[in-house]
């Protein structure tokens, strides 16, 4: 059975920094790989979306790797904002099983200070 | 678009009630799936469907509960009847296909059961 794993649980960090949220998966094979954002008491914000034929992927200040081969996925978030304090989920999806579906981690959350 | 549609927002409702969440998916997506949020397990596949068909419904976890597509605009999820275990946010999501495709998440809705 797929686990995902996220650390750190939760993170704080000054306005400006960059950082690395880092995701663990125990099966290899997947299809691909969902970073969310997730506000309290709201829904799930897709971020970024990688297939399991690329190695990052990119969109504004945010880039995300995968390395399937060693179960790995980092999200890079540069010169960190008070707005990017969130929950932030990462999700694969499998292939081996047929299950067409995303496990997700227990997310980190993050919180910026100003 | 306006995105994956769900109502309720929040449902508070007795034990032994029945209840039901309605889903909206983006217009063209041909993929549906329910997911529940609790703290102690975290984001979980309930079911998903697939141009209006359940392909996987191995995460709901009892008879009590059931999922519907009766067209490709239109989704329910019932709990009857429902217990206090089954607090909760729960997921709408969606996508174009099954696969490397992005999935969309609805707003959710926060379920309460006394």
């Amino acid at each position: 059975k797929q686990e995902v794993t996220q650390i750190p649980a939760a993170l704080s960090v000054p306005e400006g920094e960059n950082l690395v949220l880092n995701c663990s998966f125990t099966d290899s094979a997947i299809y691909n790989l969902q970073w969310f954002r997730q506000d309290p008491g709201k829904g799930l914000t897709s971020l970024l979306l990688i297939q399991s034929s690329q190695r990052e992927q990119t969109s504004g200040r945010l880039n995300a790797s995968l390395d399937k081969s060693s179960g790995r996925s980092t999200l890079y978030i540069a010169a960190s904002q008070p707005g990017d304090s969130a929950t932030y989920l990462c999700a694969v999806g499998e292939w081996d099983t047929g299950r067409r579906a995303l496990t997700f981690g227990s997310g980190t959350r993050l919180q910026v200070q100003p | 678009d306006a995105g994956v549609i769900q109502s309720p927002r929040h449902e508070v409702t007795e034990m032994g009630q029945e209840v039901t969440l309605r889903c909206k998916p983006i217009s063209g997506h041909n993929s549906l799936f329910w997911y529940r949020q609790t703290m102690m397990r975290g984001l979980e596949l309930l079911i998903y469907f697939n141009n209006n068909v359940p392909i996987d419904d191995s995460g709901m976890p009892e008879d009590r509960f059931s999922a519907k597509m009766p067209n490709a605009s239109f989704s329910t999820l019932k709990i009857q009847p429902s217990e206090p275990r089954d607090s909760a946010v729960y997921f709408c999501a969606s996508s174009l296909n099954l696969g490397n495709h992005e999935q969309y998440f609805g707003p959710g809705t926060r379920l309460t059961v006394t």
